[in-house]
């Protein structure tokens, strides 16, 4: 059975800091992955979706990156703002059922 | 404005009472999704379609029922079956080019 952790889940860094967050996934038979911003209270907001042949896309200050064999995505965020705020959940489709299985998000906020 | 509507934003609902949940899309998707979010949780499948007249349970499909009469509208029932209710409550629709999930505000439903 397919699961995803997302490890911190919690994290606070200082306005302007470089950061990383992480998304792992135990089984490699994967379709897509994708990673969404969620404000509280709010709906999820799509940021990037990474194909299973691909290994990385990038959006503005987003960079995600997949490694299929290793079970693993980053999502990187350059140059942090507040406005980064938000928790970041991602999400495998599984190749086998075509349904996708969320992590349960890193609460992310950046410091002014 | 191409995008989903989810409505009411809010819900109150008495023990022993059905409640319905609307959902609407003007994206021209066929692939219509339910999930739930719980504090500390991942979104969780309730139900989904792939197609007018058909949709299929998910992993917590009991004590909830669901129509898909037309492309645009998937609304969702939570009945007095339902032990647990209260929760956070997304629809989805999905792209069939890149299976890229898109979703709605959400409806935060209480039971009091």
């Amino acid at each position: 059975k397919q699961e995803v952790t997302q490890i911190p889940a919690a994290l606070s860094v200082p306005e302007g800091e470089n950061l990383v967050l992480n998304c792992s996934f135990t089984d490699s038979a994967i379709y897509n992955l994708q990673w969404f911003r969620q404000d509280p209270g709010k709906g999820l907001t799509s940021l990037l979706l990474i194909q299973s042949s691909q290994r990385e896309q990038t959006s503005g200050r987003l960079n995600a990156s997949l490694d299929k064999s290793s079970g693993r995505s980053t999502l990187y965020i350059a140059a942090s703002q507040p406005g980064d705020s938000a928790t970041y959940l991602c999400a495998v489709e599984d190749s086998g059922t075509y349904k996708y299985i969320f992590g349960t998000g890193t609460r992310l906020k950046v410091l002014a | 404005d191409g995008g989903i509507t989810q409505s009411p934003k809010y819900l109150f609902r008495k023990e022993g009472q059905n409640v319905t949940l609307s959902c609407e899309q003007n994206l021209n998707h066929d692939a219509m999704y339910w999930y739930r979010q719980d504090p500390g949780q991942g979104l969780r499948l309730i139900y989904y379609s792939q197609i007018v007249n058909d949709f299929q349970k998910g992993d917590i499909a009991e004590g909830y029922s669901v129509s898909r009469e037309k492309k645009e509208s998937f609304p969702l029932t939570v009945t007095s079956a339902q032990k647990n209710p209260t929760a956070f409550y997304l629809c989805a629709s999905q792209d069939s080019a890149y299976n890229e999930q898109f979703f709605g505000p959400g409806t935060r439903l209480t039971v009091l």
